[in-house]
């Protein structure tokens, strides 16, 4: 497609599960971000991929989080044992390259029951 | 470090009046900023972003941004409001053009179109 996918649009689950949310670039897209927009709050820079390489993982919110991109494509964030906190919209963006402007998808809904 | 503070969370305007939204910023380096829009269900869409070449900035809808270094500002304006313009509206830093340390939004502004 000619935006950034993300899937599920939706997603309910019982609290202590483990939730695996997918993001896929803009083909080409050599830079990929991972954002948490909580009710009522700004957006929260989580992490990013060079290709298929994270850097710095110090964004992520606690050790239930982790990322993983395969290549210069499809990333996933998995979060383990999830908690209530842990309900918000999970926002991927990919850019041609680093310094260059971020495109969106359209977010992934998490509610934790 | 940067961070950005968005004045008000939510900016009712009627309909053909100035759209004014606020955004002032600090970082300890020259910035890069951004404004981005959310309509309702859907994705962020970058709207403009400033990168030292001019400091007023012209986006996409009519709408423009100052950048004034020395009130530390990045406000959005637009000359005349349309009901469509109703969505939730981000400003947005980054010490690196968005790459190394991705972008710090602020908390976001609601901007209301009143017919």
């Amino acid at each position: 497609g000619a935006g950034v996918s993300q899937s599920p649009s939706n997603k309910v689950t019982e609290k202590g599960k483990d939730v695996e949310l997918r993001c896929d670039p803009i083909s080409g897209h050599t830079a990929l971000y991972w954002y948490r927009q909580r009710l009522g709050q700004g957006l929260e820079f989580l992490i990013y991929f060079q290709g298929n390489s994270a850097p710095d993982k110090s964004g992520l919110p606690s050790d239930r989080f982790s990322a993983e991109r395969t290549g210069e494509s499809v990333s996933t964030l998995t979060i383990q044992r999830t908690q209530q906190e842990d309900s918000a919209v999970y926002l991927c963006a990919s850019s041609l390259r680093m310094n260059q402007p971020q495109h969106f998808g359209d977010g992934t809904r998490l509610s934790i029951l | 470090a940067q961070s950005v503070t968005q004045l008000g969370s939510h900016v009712s305007v009627s309909e053909g009046a100035l759209v004014l939204l606020r955004c002032n910023y600090s970082s300890s380096v020259p910035p890069y900023l951004f404004w981005y829009v959310q309509y309702p269900n859907q994705g962020l869409q970058l709207l403009l972003k400033y990168t030292s070449a001019a400091t007023l900035v012209k986006g996409i809808n009519g709408f423009e941004a100052e950048f004034k270094k020395s009130e530390t500002s990045f406000h959005l304006t637009k000359p005349s409001a349309h009901m469509s313009d109703a969505a939730e509206y981000f400003c947005a830093v980054s010490d690196s053009g968005g790459g190394a340390d991705g972008l710090t939004f602020g908390k976001g502004t609601h901007l209301i179109i009143q017919p």
